[in-house]
């Protein structure tokens, strides 16, 4: 059965600190897709980014940064010289081949940037 | 375009009551699905819809009912609310059927059962 499993229920950084936020993830399936979505204090879900089994390279978006490795089974996250802004919870998810296109999501990872 | 919206944003129900959660979405998607947001476990889903009409058990689908009478609705109903059915919902929405579809949330409704 797929799982994600995100091991830092709660990170505290001060402003201008890189953090990395892990994900690790179980799937029996050779296709599929890897999400992370941020929830900021408001309470809403924000896709940030999809991934393909098929796609390791690693995606850099301005201060975002994703490394996908195959071979530890982790889509791991990194906040490079982070904000305020940036203090939400951060959730990674799993799509497979599963009825229903159903994500499994993992627990979530608390990140708290003080200034 | 207003995405994924979702009705109440909050309600408060006493044990054994009922309820009905709405989401709407304007994007025209296929697939509509209705999670549920505990502390320290992410979100599950409870139940899909794969278009109007039809309709699927999730993960936790047990005290809930859905239905999709028009493809932009979808509704999620407690017949019998129980203090374990406090929690956030979200409703998601997605263009194509397809793995990795990307869901689009809305912006959930916070519900507590007396």
């Amino acid at each position: 059965a797929q799982k994600v499993t995100q091991a830092q229920t709660e990170i505290s950084v001060v402003e201008k600190e890189d953090v990395t936020l892990d994900c690790v993830y179980e799937t029996r399936d050779t296709t599929y897709y890897l999400f992370w979505y941020k929830q900021p204090p408001s309470g809403e879900l924000v896709f940030l980014i999809r991934r393909n089994s098929f796609d390791e390279q690693n995606e850099i978006s301005g201060r975002y940064s994703w490394n996908f490795q195959k071979s530890t089974s982790s889509f791991n996250f990194t906040i490079t010289a982070s904000q305020v802004v940036d203090s939400a919870v951060y959730f990674c998810a799993l799509s497979d081949n599963n009825a229903g296109n159903m994500l499994t999501f993992g627990g979530g990872t608390r990140l708290m940037v003080k200034p | 375009n207003a995405g994924v919206t979702q009705t109440p944003k909050f309600r408060v129900l006493k044990t054994g009551q009922s309820m009905t959660l709405l989401c709407a979405q304007d994007m025209n998607h296929e697939y509509m699905y209705w999670y549920r947001q505990d502390p320290g476990m992410g979100l599950r889903l409870i139940h899909y819809s794969v278009g109007e009409g039809t309709t699927a058990k999730g993960e936790v689908p047990d005290g809930y009912n859905v239905s999709r009478l028009k493809k932009q609705n979808f509704l999620l109903g407690l017949e019998s609310a129980a203090p374990s059915q406090t929690s956030v919902y979200f409703c998601a929405s997605s263009w194509l059927a397809g793995v990795g579809e990307t869901q689009y949330f809305g912006p959930g409704t916070r519900l507590l059962v007396l």
